[in-house]
Parts: C-alpha cells; sequence; structure tokens
C-alpha cells in the first residue's frame, strides 16, 4: 500500500498525558499536512511541512502542540498535557511538489479521546 | 479572511435523481478547487479536483468551475445509497494553502 499512512488508529489517553502520533506520507510528496476535525466540521488546519521545513503553524494552535518532520519523509506530532478539548480526529495528508496545484491524500487519521 | 462556505443539508435526494453539492470561496486568486466524500468516522476521499472554467466530467459525477462568480458545484448523476456521505469542498489559495468548507450531509433515500 503506497498511500498514506498513520498510526495509531486510535489512541485513549487521560487528561495530562502526553501523545505522540506518526505519519507516513507518500513516498515523492513533499508536502504534508496536519489537520484536526471535529464532528460536523471540516478539516482544520494545524500545520505544514514542505520536505523538512516546517513552513507554517496555525495561529490557534497552543504551544502544547509541537510538529516535526526530521528527515523530509514521515512527520510526528506531539500533543503535550492533553485535555479534553484536544479530544477528535487528527488528520495527516500530502501532496506531490508542483504550485499548488496538485491533490492533497489523507491517511486513515487518529482518532483521540482524552478522558 | 479567506473563507470557503456549503450548506451543512443535510441535502436528501431520491435515489437515481441527480444531487447537486454547491461551494462559494471568497479569493478571486484561487487557482485550484477540489471535491471530497467523508464517510462518518472514516478520512476525506479526493473525488475530483478542477482548475478551469467550465465542466469536468468523471463517470457519475460532475464538477463545475464558475471563477466569475466564484461558485463551484458538483453533481452527481444516478445517485446511489452509497453516495451518501458528507462532502467537501477545498480550495487552493496559494502554493500551499487549502481552505475547506464545513461539508455538505448527503442522503440518497433508497
Amino acid at each position: 500500500d503506497t498511500g498514506v499512512s498513520q498510526d495509531p488508529r486510535h489512541k485513549i489517553t487521560k487528561r495530562g498525558q502526553n501523545v505522540t502520533f506518526r505519519c507516513d506520507p507518500i513516498s515523492e510528496h513533499n508536502r504534508l499536512y496536519w489537520y484536526r476535525q471535529t464532528l460536523g466540521q471540516g478539516p482544520e488546519f494545524l500545520t505544514y511541512f514542505q520536505n523538512e521545513a516546517q513552513l507554517e503553524k496555525s495561529r490557534l494552535l497552543s504551544d502544547r502542540f509541537s510538529a516535526e518532520r526530521p528527515k523530509g519523509s514521515f512527520s510526528t506530532l506531539e500533543i503535550q498535557r492533553t485535555e479534553q478539548g484536544d479530544s477528535a480526529m487528527y488528520l495527516c495528508a500530502s501532496r506531490d511538489r508542483g504550485y499548488g496545484n496538485t491533490e492533497a491524500f489523507f491517511g486513515q487519521g487518529t482518532r483521540l479521546t482524552v478522558v | 479572511q479567506k473563507e470557503v462556505e456549503q450548506n451543512s443539508g443535510p441535502l436528501s435526494v431520491p435515489e437515481g435523481a441527480i444531487a447537486s453539492l454547491n461551494c462559494t470561496y471568497s479569493d478571486r486568486g484561487s487557482q485550484s478547487f477540489f471535491w471530497y466524500r467523508q464517510y462518518s468516522g472514516k478520512s476525506p476521499e479526493l473525488i475530483m479536483s478542477i482548475y478551469s472554467n467550465g465542466d469536468k466530467e468523471d463517470g457519475r459525477f460532475t464538477a463545475q468551475l464558475n471563477k466569475a462568480s466564484q461558485y463551484v458545484s458538483l453533481l452527481i448523476r444516478d445517485s446511489q445509497p452509497s453516495d451518501s456521505a458528507t462532502y467537501l469542498c477545498a480550495v487552493n489559495y496559494s502554493n500551499y494553502q487549502l481552505i475547506w468548507g464545513a461539508g455538505t450531509k448527503l442522503i440518497i433515500k433508497p
């Protein structure tokens, strides 16, 4: 399977714990996005990588959220000191190089539940 | 503020009829437009992309783009119960920025 892969698919954690999610994009894609989605809403942008460079991070994102893409391949998203409001589906998407026009492909998502 | 607007629905359509989903966007400089389908609890799946004014057809799906009116639509012909899902419109505003609508929930009634 050469699609976008996310791990884990589901995560239940206690409030205050740290969690880390992983995304493996389509191999030739240099652009990678993290989104958060809650019920009835569209994907909410969290951050964007072009190769290993984090070019944009949402102003809505608190300092508890951090993301890395150390070698321009896989990416991790860490949430520190989780809160119940962090419960959501976390989506990763990748796009091929090319000015703007290429389609984004999503992984299966990681559903986070903070109890 | 760049915005993408969709009617949240639900839009209820009889099986076999044409479903029409609409999306408007705020920035005239947008060049690329995408429709995604999302089943409950699943991630979005690309249906179609459109870049030029006019119609683009792919099987039962037709995307329509009118840049002058800042309007993009998706038509689904011969609607099937399996088409019941939320349809998301996404607009590319820059080299990498994708702005998403909140989605329209479509229900196909057998």
